[in-house]
């Protein structure tokens, strides 16, 4: 079952900060964040396995609930760049993690100078 | 360090043709996945290779097949085109086992007319 991303599209200013919400009602081994710009490959941001773990590297981090079967990822002070839909994808609790991945509908994220 | 390479980029087909896309993974990965992203949507998984088989399918009907070379390189071949099919296909690598990254290709844009 696919997981369900919320918000779907959001619109910020520079410099504002966003959260991107992925759940899902199966238990995962793993949460990965992409971001796809329009006619692009999805782009990997991170990873997170199962254990409650926060990442992050530059100003994107994200987190994981195990107990909640949830994911967010964070996006602080953002940048024109950042622009683009972001994904969620899962790899459920069972299964391996060699290259399966259940994706989210994805969230529009568009920043404006 | 070769990233994930597809081809062709773009093509057109018209209904009830047969395609054949081809995927090179990134270097040192051996596990190969196919993804279809229609607009608007994210990636749906199709199928897998490891070790030249065939490991995990997703819920495509036969028409959808591949292969997996010696040299890890994949093909999804696709028969009786549909006007549906016209898609993004996105091939995607990783390193099996232990390595839980997925790295996508710039995919290939399939148009059925």
């Amino acid at each position: 079952q696919q997981p369900v991303q919320s918000p779907q599209a959001v619109i910020l200013r520079e410099g504002e900060d966003a959260v991107i919400n992925c759940s899902s009602s199966k238990a995962l081994y793993s949460v990965h964040w992409y971001r796809q710009k329009h006619g692009e490959a999805p782009i990997f941001l991170m990873i997170l396995l199962k254990g409650g773990e926060q990442k992050g590297h530059d100003k994107i981090s994200a987190s994981f609930n195990e107990k909640k079967q949830q994911s967010s990822l964070y996006l602080t002070a953002s940048q024109l760049s950042y622009s683009g839909t972001y994904f969620c994808g899962t790899a459920n609790a069972g299964g391996t993690s060699y290259g399966k991945l259940t994706f989210g509908q994805g969230t529009i994220l568009t920043v404006h100078p | 360090d070769a990233g994930v390479t597809q081809s062709p980029t773009h093509l057109i087909k018209t209904r009830g043709q047969q395609v054949t896309l081809r995927c090179s993974p990134k270097s040192g990965h051996d596990t190969v996945s196919w993804y279809q992203q229609a607009l608007g949507q994210g990636p749906q998984f199709i199928f897998q290779y490891y070790e030249e088989e065939e490991r995990q399918r997703g819920n495509f009907p036969d028409r959808f097949s591949g292969h997996q070379f010696p040299n890890y390189s994949s093909e999804l071949n696709v028969n009786a085109l549909l006007l549906g099919d016209s898609a993004l296909y996105l091939c995607a690598s990783s390193l099996a086992p232990g390595s839980n990254t997925i790295y996508f290709g710039e995919g290939s844009w399939l148009t059925v007319v």
